[in-house]
């Protein structure tokens, strides 16, 4: 049992360049999101997936894309990557029914935008 | 406007010391306050959690006291060691809004031996 996995770890882009993050849950929870951790901000949430094909925006949409076309993957896309992204991106999942109240993290996504 | 406010923003302890991070939120309709620990290169681990039918909540050297009026909640970490130093979040959501949490800005926490 892997729990949610993240890739890459570290990632160093271009602005303008596009890229994909990767989540990987192995637990079968319904609940997936995507967090930004930025200094002195905590976690602010930028998507999140009550289902596959269910998708809404958290607190800080702008710039990212996402998709959940299984229950076990939840990638989000920066389609133009700007130096404002640059930040650790943690990626969590929980079930909705029992048990919903915990969520697991992932080990995060460091990226920097140049 | 961040939904919940936490301080301090560090935090230094002698082992054996008292630990104590706060967090205040406005929203009255948050009904589930967790406290999360991170540490460094980690994703955040739920450590305690919370909810305003209680006003405390002890699990081993870890409290969480809970003021509803004054829309106040509180870690506790007694007899601090070298091992909790960390980065502690507190969070609040809404537990019928799909699992949406909002976090504090988090405090480090060093615990010096």
């Amino acid at each position: 049992n892997a729990g949610v996995t993240q890739t890459p770890k570290f990632q160093v882009l271009k602005t303008g360049q596009s890229m994909t993050l990767q989540c990987a849950q192995d637990m079968n929870h319904e609940y997936m999101s995507w967090y930004r951790q930025d200094p002195g901000m905590g976690l602010r949430l930028i998507h999140y997936s009550v289902g596959a094909g269910i998708t809404d925006q958290g607190e800080v949409p702008n710039g990212y894309n996402v998709s959940r076309s299984t229950t076990e993957d939840f990638p989000l896309r920066l389609l133009s990557a700007a130096p404002s992204q640059t930040s650790v991106y943690f990626c969590a999942s929980s079930p909705l029914g029992s048990g919903k109240e915990t969520q697991y993290f992932g080990p995060g996504t460091r990226l920097l935008v140049l | 406007q961040q939904q919940v406010k936490q301080s301090p923003q560090s935090l230094i302890v002698q082992k054996g010391g008292i630990s104590i991070i706060n967090c205040a939120y406005e929203n009255t309709a948050f009904d589930y306050f967790p406290w999360y620990q991170q540490f460094p290169g980690k994703g955040p681990a739920l450590l305690i959690a919370i909810r305003p039918d209680v006003s405390e909540k002890k699990e081993g050297r870890f409290t969480i006291s809970f003021n509803k009026s004054a829309k106040q909640f509180s870690l506790h970490i007694m007899d601090s060691q070298p091992g909790d130093s960390a980065t502690y979040f507190c969070a609040a959501s809404i537990e019928d809004n799909f699992n949406k949490f909002y976090f504090g800005s988090g405090t480090k926490l060093n615990v010096k031996p």
